[in-house]
């Protein structure tokens, strides 16, 4: 039963434009939440987080929003890079077992140049 | 280098062989974190140190799975009588503290035949 779902296993953008990644998730014990990106042949690399007493965080290109009452959650790369080319996961952990990260499938992003 | 380290990058076993799988987490930091990654799913948890203290194993699938922490720094994961299902990426993750961001190594891709 997964509980972090990116329900798009891939997403093609041309470069300049916007990148917008999806996740849900059902547990409602999540209370932060984490996007990771990985090339091949590396481990996943940490991007940007966001607690779940915030809406938003922006942190240059990337932003992630956060909607708790819908239980999702959204990362925007402007603009999308070449470099950014890659699969990117959505992870979320849970009161008391912070350390403990529930991940999603991924999705693969292309850009475009 | 300062990251996370795994060797071996690769391992062909045949079914029932037994392996180790060794991490170098990065100098200083206190948790360790283990995950199992299937071909086209994101990470799972499988367990946690905290120094050389292991304070969560529930991940780990069965107890033909291993893993240990002896002086706090290097861990080895090992799988005893490896199955076919055992095949995939295993990925080591460190952070300063169980709060702080994990940093992930590259993984080690385990096939077993």
């Amino acid at each position: 039963d997964q509980q972090v779902k990116q329900n798009s296993p891939s997403l093609s953008v041309q470069e300049g434009r916007i990148s917008i990644l999806n996740c849900d998730y059902t547990n409602s014990m999540f209370d932060y939440f984490l996007w990771y990106k990985k090339y091949p042949a590396e481990g996943p690399t940490f991007l940007i987080s966001i607690s779940s007493i915030k809406d938003k965080n922006e942190d240059g290109r990337f932003t992630v929003f956060l909607n708790k009452s819908a239980k999702h959650l959204s990362l925007h790369i402007v603009p999308s890079q070449p470099g950014d080319s890659a699969v990117y996961f959505c992870a979320a952990s849970a009161r008391g077992s912070n350390y403990k990260l529930t991940f999603g499938k991924g999705t693969l992003l292309t850009v475009n140049p | 280098g300062a990251g996370v380290s795994q060797s071996p990058r690769y391992k062909v076993a045949k079914r029932g062989q037994d392996v180790a799988l060794r991490c170098d987490p990065i100098s200083g930091h206190v948790s360790l974190f283990w995950y199992q990654q299937a071909l086209g799913q994101g990470p799972e948890f499988l367990t946690y140190f905290q120094n050389e203290a292991q304070l969560d194993k529930s991940g780990l699938p069965s107890d033909r799975f291993f893993a240990e922490r002896p002086e706090g720094s290097v861990s080895t994961l090992k799988i005893q009588r490896t199955q076919q299902e055992d095949s995939a990426v295993y990925l080591c993750a460190s952070s300063f503290s169980s709060y702080n961001e994990q940093f992930f190594g590259p993984g080690t891709r385990l096939t077993v035949l």
